[in-house]
């Protein structure tokens, strides 16, 4: 069974640009939660969407966005990008909202503003 | 703010030997899930195992088993015969509401030969 995609997995953008990244989640998850890793701040939580519904949001400015989609696919948007909004993007699938489900990662987008 | 703290940036261990890396966490509820992933340099987290808080047993996956001591808020992970392919970065992580994971800052662990 295929595992958790991600694309692209390499993004150069420059500051003031936006940002689309996808992440297709394993066939039959519905949960897509999304992190960012950065060396200073470690992993952080954005958001979780479930059945095209945001249920979670980390504590990150409007700029982030996400929606997923009616396939469970999900995208994430940077709008007005920052030096600081360099990182490495993770998505992760759940079979479903609830806590105790296993999350699969994929293998994440490394985004460079520059 | 509920926090996940790992002490230990690095470790490092001999190939065959066991290892321990630990884990303290924050929180005020009584049932939740606590994890530890591994990040090769492939970049990818991988489930290495998981304990739920009201389970009184640790629990083991192969070489992989957990100290959990509900009352102290602490989750080692011990590692036993070390493998080369276990050189990665460690992460502790609990859940919060629903799928959403709060993460220790890592471990780094180095397996020499």
């Amino acid at each position: 069974k295929a595992g958790v995609t991600q694309t692209p997995r390499y993004l150069i953008k420059t500051r003031g640009q936006q940002v689309t990244l996808s992440c297709s989640p394993i066939s039959g998850h519905r949960s897509v939660s999304w992190y960012q890793q950065t060396p200073g701040q470690g992993l952080q939580f954005l958001f979780e969407y479930f059945s095209e519904t945001q249920r979670n949001k980390g504590n990150f400015p409007g700029r982030f966005s996400g929606r997923q989609f009616s396939n469970s696919r999900s995208e994430m948007n940077v709008s007005t990008l920052e030096l600081g909004d360099s990182a490495l993007y993770l998505c992760a699938s759940s079979l479903a909202h609830r806590w105790s489900t296993e999350a699969f990662f994929g293998q994440g987008t490394r985004l460079t503003v520059v | 703010a509920q926090t996940v703290t790992q002490s230990q940036p690095e470790m490092s261990v001999q190939e065959a030997e066991t290892v321990t890396l630990s884990c303290t966490y924050d929180t005020s509820e009584s049932d939740y899930y606590l994890f530890w992933y591994k990040q090769p340099p492939s970049r990818q987290m991988i489930l290495v195992i998981r304990q739920e808080a009201y389970k009184q047993q640790n629990a083991t996956e192969n070489r992989f088993s957990v100290n959990f001591q509900k009352a102290a808020k602490s989750f080692s992970l011990k590692i036993s015969d070390s493998q080369l392919g276990d050189a990665a970065m460690y992460f502790c992580a609990r859940n919060n509401a629903g799928n959403m994971l709060t993460f220790g800052g890592g471990t780094r662990l180095m397996v020499k030969p």
